[in-house]
């Protein structure tokens, strides 16, 4: 398994400004993805971030809004850039550190004014 | 396209009244399908990985099973703190994406 931890836990924030969410695992994993939920739906993948490489965004996310970091194999950042309370969500970061299991943060939940 | 769907949306029983959720699934391809609980306000927890038509895992209360179309989550004799939404998600065998049901909410009355 592995343990995340994420910063900050929750905020509120202002229209058209930005923010940083931080997440830190506690061992080294090549995979770590970003997730949106949105209030009442399911995890939608953001993109994926691979340590050393640009990250991949999936349909409908890019990277202008959605600026991602992978400094290495412990460390990510998602910014959410310009925000608007369609913003409002909860982000997760995830990690894979085996073929087939996936183990999440404990999120951030963002409000957006 | 790849999707998956939960049923039911909500579900509430009483205190030892063992029950199902339902996990259905069109993929490309399945590499293996998994559940999590997830607490308010908190991130999901890994429960299980199913990864071929006719495996089962169990823990303590929970059974999954999992079949060429769909997989059951049961719920044996639950208590209040089984409360919490309860999602699935497949990883399709073409890349790494895990795609997400859009949960069951549990609630287990005292």
């Amino acid at each position: 398994s592995a343990v995340i931890s994420q910063k900050p836990s929750r905020d509120i924030c202002q229209r058209g400004t930005s923010l940083t969410i931080q997440c830190q695992v506690d061992s080294q994993v090549t995979m770590m993805f970003w997730y949106r939920q949105q209030p009442g739906q399911s995890l939608t993948l953001i993109a994926t971030a691979n340590q050393g490489s640009e990250a991949t965004y999936e349909s409908g996310f890019v990277i202008d809004k959605f600026p991602i970091s992978r400094p290495n194999l412990t460390f990510s950042t998602l910014t959410v850039s310009n925000m608007s309370p369609e913003d409002s969500s909860i982000y997760l970061c995830s990690v894979a550190p085996g073929a087939n299991e996936q183990f999440f943060g404990p999120g951030t939940r963002l409000t957006v004014l | 396209e790849d999707q998956v769907t939960q049923s039911p949306e909500a579900l509430r029983l009483q205190e030892g009244e063992s029950s199902s959720l339902n996990c259905s699934y069109t993929v490309s391809g399945l590499r293996g399908l998994f559940w999590y609980r997830q607490d308010p306000g908190k991130g999901p927890e890994f429960l299980f990985t199913l990864y071929s038509a006719g495996e089962e895992k169990e823990k303590e209360r929970l059974k999954a099973t999992l079949t060429k179309k769909e997989s059951f989550l049961h719920i044996t004799a639950p208590k209040p703190e089984d409360s919490a939404t309860y999602l699935c998600a497949v990883q399709v065998s073409t890349g790494n994406q895990f795609y997400f049901g859009t949960g069951t909410s549990l609630t287990v009355i005292p």
